[in-house]
């Protein structure tokens, strides 16, 4: 069965260092994989995809995305963090083996910028 | 602004009672999908419709419904509401080509109550 984890529940950073948020995949065949934002009483946002090609995928806010196959990882990383960025994060993996399409999301990972 | 809206924003009701959740997708998309968003489950997927049709179940309990119409909103049911069911209710909407690899769309939200 496709599957998709997120090892932390929290991750903290000071502004401006880097910051990485983990995900793991487990699918049959190529992976869809996609990274979403969502921000205090607000749906979620999309951020990134990986389909196929370049294993850097670059996407909205400053965020990338590196895609291990080797590793089966998708983590997610910005160069430089902004308070702004404090939000809960989710990978998800598109599930294309059963023939429902469906999207499986992690369990979410909070993110914490430290002025 | 996503394209994606949902009514209510806001629902308080009590146990036992029945209330209907309103999603209108973004132009274009025939994909409807709906979550529910609990502290302490994450995002958990409930239901996909394609182009009128049911095309995935989740953990969707036998007392909640949906249906998506010829112009394409869609409606979630839910029935016999225990004060488990208190959460947040995301609609999201995807274009869905033959690639499947098409991101979601999320709505605000519905905050659901149930005293």
């Amino acid at each position: 069965a496709q599957s998709v984890a997120q090892p932390e529940d929290q991750v903290n950073v000071a502004e401006g260092n880097p910051l990485t948020v983990k995900c793991t995949y487990s699918v049959s065949g190529n992976p869809y994989l996609f990274w979403y934002v969502q921000y205090p009483n607000r749906g979620l946002q999309f951020l990134l995809k990986y389909i196929t090609g370049d294993n850097l995928v670059k996407g909205s806010y400053g965020f990338e995305a590196e895609f291990n196959k080797s590793q089966t990882s998708f983590h997610l990383k910005k160069p430089s963090a902004l308070v702004s960025d404090s939000a809960l994060y989710f990978c998800a993996v598109r599930d294309l083996t059963s023939g429902t399409y469906k999207y499986i999301f992690g369990t979410g990972t909070r993110l914490k910028v430290l002025a | 602004d996503s394209g994606v809206t949902q009514t209510p924003k806001h629902l308080i009701t009590a146990t036992g009672q029945r209330v209907t959740l309103r999603c209108s997708p973004r132009s274009g998309d025939l994909s409807v999908y709906w979550y529910q968003q609990s502290l302490d489950q994450g995002l958990q997927f409930l239901i996909h419709y394609y182009n009128g049709e049911e095309r995935a179940k989740g953990n969707i309990l036998e007392r909640f419904s949906a249906q998506q119409f010829p112009d394409l909103h869609s409606e979630l049911n839910l029935s016999s509401l225990e004060l488990g069911d208190s959460a947040l209710y995301f609609c999201a909407s995807s274009a869905d080509d033959l690639l499947n690899d098409n991101e979601q769309f999320f709505g605000p939200g519905t905050r659901l109550t149930v005293l």
